[in-house]
Parts: C-alpha cells; structure tokens; sequence
C-alpha cells in the first residue's frame, strides 16, 4: 500500500538547537501538509506545499518539498520548550485522503 | 467559531455496551472525518463523509457505524467493540473533501474497551 515514512521517529536536543525531520514516500505526491501534535493533543495544521521544490517559512519553521515530490522535510532553528510534540507529515496520493506519516517526536532539554 | 467539538472526552464501555461518539463543526465544513489514532502512532483514516453522504470507509469492522444527521454533526456509534479498538478516536473536519484542504481536528475520545 502507500506509505509514508518519516525519520528519525524521536530526536532528543537541547533546547536553541535544530531540529529537522524528513518525510519519503515511494510515489510522487500530489501534495504533502505537515501538522504538529502537542503530547495528549489532537494534530494542528502547520502548511501544505504543493509545487515541486516548493520552501514555505512560518517563523522558525522551513518546510521544503522535493523535486520529485516524493519527499519533504521540516527544519526549526532555535528550537524552544514550545516546539515539544509529534510532527506528522501527511502526503497526498490523488485518492482524495491524507496518508499520515508515521511521526517524528521532539523532546526539549532545557 | 472555528473549532471541532467532541463529547465524551472519556469512555470506557464493556465488550457489550451500545455507545456514541459526537462530533460538531459550525464552520460550514462539508467534509467531516473519523480517525482512530493508537498511542505513539498515526491518525488512521476510518471514514469520509462529504454533503453528509459517506464517501470512504477504509473497511472499518461493522462494530463501527458512522451516522452524519446534518452538515454540522457526525457520529461514531460503537456496538460489540474488542479491548483492542481502545484508542483515540479524532473527528475532523475541511472545508470540502479532498486532501488538498486543510484539516481541523477535535480533541478526541479517549476510548478504553474493557
């Protein structure tokens, strides 16, 4: 079936360092969002990208999708206590839902 | 208002009850979603409607049925479930069907199946 995978599944730093996830899929997408999952929250949209080398900013958070649309990558510089959760990608086959990706999960030491 | 809503935040129900999950929505979205999401992993796609239709079930056991009464609400009703259907069951919401729309999620259900 299609799937996305993330990596790594949990990274650990300290806090004011980087952090960056990725997210591959075998198929190109049509588009891939990213949402982010506080610990005992519910996932809360982030950005969608949609064109090929596409780089979107919020803030501190870059968001890149790939040439061939089969991957996708969020970074955050300065990381902060605020940053702690779970962060899914979530691509787009063409089949009119969202494939969530299997999650990287970010702790903070201070 | 742009939030999605969801009672009970809590149940647990015995392998023989009859329970339902709610969900509401009033900002006009035509697509309502259920996912069920186990700990330290993935929502999981369960069900799509669209105008109040069922448009995807992901072969979801019959133990759940979907009900969507109108464009605001969608329910989850829940009959005969195993210990290991205990997850988080999100309801949520877009703006029309299409994964190309942005998805609002409620706070969940946290179900346990005893």
């Amino acid at each position: 079936g299609q799937q996305v995978m993330q990596i790594p599944q949990y990274q650990h730093v300290q806090e004011g360092e980087d952090f960056t996830t990725y997210c591959n899929s075998s198929t190109t997408l049509s588009n891939i969002q990213w949402y982010k999952q506080r610990p005992g929250g519910h996932p809360v949209f982030l950005i969608q990208l949609v064109k090929s080398g596409e780089v979107k900013k919020q803030k501190r958070l870059t968001f890149q999708f790939g040439e061939a649309k089969k991957n996708s990558s969020l970074h955050i510089t300065a990381t902060q206590t605020t940053d702690v959760g779970t962060y899914f990608c979530a691509g787009d086959f063409g089949n009119e839902k969202l494939t969530f990706g299997t999650g990287t999960r970010l702790t903070i030491i201070p | 208002d742009t939030e999605v809503t969801q009672t009970p935040k809590h149940l647990v129900m015995g392998m023989t009850n009859k329970k339902s999950l709610k969900c509401e929505q009033h900002m006009g979205h035509r697509a309502m979603y259920w996912y069920k999401q186990k700990a330290k992993k993935p929502p999981e796609l369960m069900f799509v409607y669209s105008y109040e239709k069922l448009s995807i079930n992901e072969s979801v056991p019959s133990r759940f049925s979907p009900e969507c009464p109108n464009s605001s609400l969608l329910n989850l009703h829940l009959h005969a479930l195993q210990p290991e259907d205990s997850a988080l069951y999100l309801c949520a919401s877009s703006p029309e069907r299409g994964a190309d729309n942005e998805q609002f999620f409620g706070p969940g259900t946290r179900l346990t199946v005893l």
